[in-house]
C-alpha cells in the first residue's frame, strides 16, 4: 500500500454515461498526476496539479475530460459522454515537489469499462 | 524527447536463479531513471531511481539496477528471484514539465516476469 487511494476500484458504464473517479493522494503531498494505462502498455500523462491549481494537461485530456483539486488535497476525474474508447485503467499518483530526489507514488487505479 | 524501451515482453526465470528485465533509455539532459512494478489490482509500486551517483542502485524487495552511460542502459537485476516476484515491471523516465515544474513520467511497455517454481 503506497497511501495513494483512489475509489472506486472497478466502474462499468454504458456508453454516453458520465463517471467520476476520486484520489486521495499521501497527505503531506503537494503534486497530483493522472495517467491512464491501456491493456498491454504503461501508463500515459493525462495531467498535473500542484496544490489546487492544474499546472499540466496533455493532449489525450480530451474535452470530455474534466479534472479537479479542490483546497489541494484529493482530486476527481471527471468523464463525460464517455466511448469505449475510454476503457482502460485511470491511475493517480502524488508526490512532494522536492527537486531531483521527488518521486511520484501511485494509487491502486480505476478500472473503466464502457460497455 | 525522453523515452525508454523494454526489449523483451515477458522474462521467465526458475526460482533462486538471478533474473534481469532490460531497459534502454533516450534522454536529452540528465536520465533520471525509474523501475515501478504492478502487481494485479494493486497499482504501481516504486522500486528504486536513478537520479546520479552510484551506478548500481538497490530498491526494495531485494532489487537493485545498474545505470550504464555508455551502453544507455537501465537493466532491472536480483541475485535470486521468488515466485512472489512474478509480476509487470515498468521502467521508466522522468520528462520534466520545464513551464510548471513537476514533471511526467514516460513509461516503456512493460515486461512481465515470470518465476516458476
Amino acid at each position: 500500500d503506497t497511501g495513494v487511494s483512489q475509489d472506486p476500484r472497478h466502474k462499468i458504464t454504458k456508453r454516453g454515461q458520465n463517471v467520476t473517479f476520486r484520489c486521495d493522494p499521501i497527505s503531506e503531498h503537494n503534486r497530483l498526476y493522472w495517467y491512464r494505462q491501456t491493456l498491454g502498455q504503461g501508463p500515459e500523462f493525462l495531467t498535473y496539479f500542484q496544490n489546487e491549481a492544474q499546472l499540466e494537461k496533455s493532449r489525450l485530456l480530451s474535452d470530455r475530460f474534466s479534472a479537479e483539486r479542490p483546497k489541494g488535497s484529493f482530486s476527481t476525474l471527471e468523464i463525460q459522454r464517455t466511448e469505449q474508447g475510454d476503457s482502460a485503467m485511470y491511475l493517480c499518483a502524488s508526490s512532494w515537489g522536492q527537486g531531483d530526489q521527488e518521486t511520484q507514488y501511485f494509487g491502486p487505479g480505476t478500472r473503466l469499462l464502457v460497455l | 524527447a525522453q523515452s525508454v524501451a523494454q526489449p523483451e515482453d515477458q522474462v521467465n526465470v526458475a526460482e533462486g536463479n538471478p533474473l534481469t528485465v532490460k531497459c534502454t533509455y533516450s534522454v536529452s539532459g540528465n536520465p533520471y531513471l525509474f523501475w515501478y512494478v504492478q502487481y494485479p489490482n494493486r497499482g504501481l509500486q516504486f522500486l528504486l531511481k536513478y537520479i546520479t551517483g552510484d551506478n548500481l542502485v538497490k530498491g526494495s524487495y531485494g532489487f537493485e539496477a545498474e545505470f550504464n552511460k555508455s551502453q544507455t542502459s537501465f537493466h532491472l537485476k536480483k541475485p535470486s528471484a521468488l515466485v512472489s516476484d512474478s509480476a509487470l515491471y515498468f521502467c521508466a523516465v522522468r520528462d520534466p514539465l520545464r513551464a510548471t515544474g513537476g514533471f511526467k513520467t514516460i513509461f516503456g511497455a512493460g515486461t512481465r516476469l515470470f518465476v516458476k517454481a
